[in-house]
């Protein structure tokens, strides 16, 4: 079984200061492992993923997101909080069975 | 915009009603995925289409129902609705559907049950 825990609910940052969302897993097997993003009123957007290859995976707007299987934690930084990037942040983990487990999300606040 | 859609955006409706909730994925995406979103329960997956055929069943309840068409679109049927069916459902398209493969959410339909 595969699960994702997001270990802040809310973050709130200035602008132009760096950001960090926490993700722990589990899983049986080895994972792939997403950060999604949801705007207000909008669909969910693939930030990034990690599929086994590099450990340390970039991904869009200047997101990343280190895979560290000892601590079985993947978290997702940004250098530079910018206002459009207040939004809601979903940890993913699929296993071998197709399903993607999602976090409880973590909801981003940008103070300018 | 990520290329699936899904109708209608908004659905008001009672208790006990049935509705149809309808996704077409991206063109070329084999594989159609559908999501419920709650305050309560969060993102939880509900069923995996590809290619017509059932692939992976989460939370689903026995209530609901969907397939996916020849022409790959999908549908998730609601019967017998509870107040808390009310919820924001999510369609997603992936190519293959395998688990390496990034999905493609649509802008969801709202569901609000009275």
């Amino acid at each position: 079984a595969q699960s994702v825990t997001q270990l802040d609910s809310h973050v709130s940052v200035s602008e132009g200061t760096p950001v960090l969302l926490r993700c722990n897993y589990s899983s049986s097997y080895s994972p792939s492992l997403f950060w999604y993003v949801q705007h207000p009123n909008k669909g969910l957007q693939l930030l990034l993923k990690y599929t086994s290859a590099a450990t340390l995976v970039k991904g869009i707007n200047g997101f990343e997101a280190e895979f560290k299987k000892s601590e079985t934690s993947f978290h997702l930084t940004k250098p530079s909080a910018h206002m459009s990037d207040a939004a809601e942040y979903f940890c993913v983990v699929s296993d071998r069975d197709y399903k993607l487990s999602f976090g409880a999300g973590t909801t981003v606040t940008v103070r300018a | 915009d990520s290329g699936v859609t899904q109708t209608p955006k908004h659905l008001i409706t009672a208790t006990g009603q049935r509705v149809t909730l309808r996704c077409s994925p991206r063109s070329g995406d084999l594989s159609v995925y559908w999501y419920q979103q709650s305050l309560d329960q969060g993102l939880q997956f509900l069923i995996q289409y590809y290619n017509g055929e059932e692939r992976a069943k989460g939370n689903i309840l026995e209530r609901f129902s969907a397939q996916q068409f020849p022409d790959l679109h999908s549908e998730l049927n609601l019967s017998s609705l509870e107040l808390g069916d009310s919820a924001l459902y999510f369609c997603a398209s992936s190519v293959t559907g395998g688990r390496f493969n990034e999905q493609f959410f649509g802008p969801g339909t709202r569901l609000t049950v009275l």
